[in-house]
């Protein structure tokens, strides 16, 4: 069975720092390329950035970038998102997803809240 | 940049009643490159239709989706109760290369 299994929720404060994971079974984690997408609170959703987990090449979307870091480690089947420095705007729900022909695969999301 | 626009942003309807949403880009796209996403509260998002006009593993054949060049559609043909939730669209385009979701239509019962 596919699985995403995503790690658990996260209260941090403005300029701190985060990474959440991503942890991939039941596929070979190399043959897709990962996606992030962000859901602000009663909002759409939002493209982040993809990985190809094979060696870690990177696209993200030009309003992320240089804020959010897109990793993985195929050692241990697992994608990154993370932050150097939080924001407030920065509370969402983050899903991982990945797409393989007609079937796509989505993790149960991850909530970050960033308050003082 | 390419910009997506769902219409309407609400649909008001009655279970077995026929939805028709649109998603409009601003300049001409690639038929392979429309999918169609529908999320229910709570859960993320599952793909429902990918290359304009294919229904993913699972999907009902009550969900349709078609069109061209910058006007496309996903057809609902009978409502049922589990469908009055969100629907986006989405476009895979490569300048920049990445991915951009339509801003949503939520379908409610009338």
């Amino acid at each position: 069975e596919v699985q995403l299994v995503q790690s658990g929720a996260e209260v941090k404060k403005p300029g701190e720092s985060l990474r959440i994971s991503c942890q991939a079974s039941g596929y070979s984690f190399t043959s897709h390329w990962i996606h992030w997408v962000r859901q602000m609170p009663g909002k759409g959703l939002d493209w982040m950035g993809r990985i190809d987990p094979s060696d870690s090449y990177t696209n993200y979307n030009p309003s992320f970038q240089g804020h959010v870091t897109i990793s993985a480690d195929k050692s241990i089947n697992t994608a990154y998102l993370q932050w150097s420095s939080l924001k407030a705007s920065d509370t969402a729900m983050y899903y991982c997803t990945f797409t393989s022909g007609s079937y796509d695969y989505w993790g149960l999301g991850t909530q970050v809240i960033v308050s003082s | 940049e390419i910009v997506l626009t769902q219409s309407p942003g609400t649909l008001s309807l009655s279970p077995g009643d026929r939805a028709t949403l649109s998603c409009r880009t601003s300049q001409s796209v690639r038929s392979s490159n429309l999918a169609w996403y529908q999320q229910r509260p709570g859960q993320a998002p599952r793909l429902l239709i990918y290359e304009t006009s294919i229904r993913a593993t699972g999907i009902p054949d009550r969900f349709s989706g078609g069109g061209s060049g910058t006007d496309f559609t996903l057809t609902i043909s009978r409502l049922e109760p589990e469908d009055f939730v969100v629907y986006y669209c989405q476009l895979y385009h490569t300048s920049p290369l990445g991915y951009t979701f339509g801003q949503g239509t939520k379908v409610e019962i009338k």
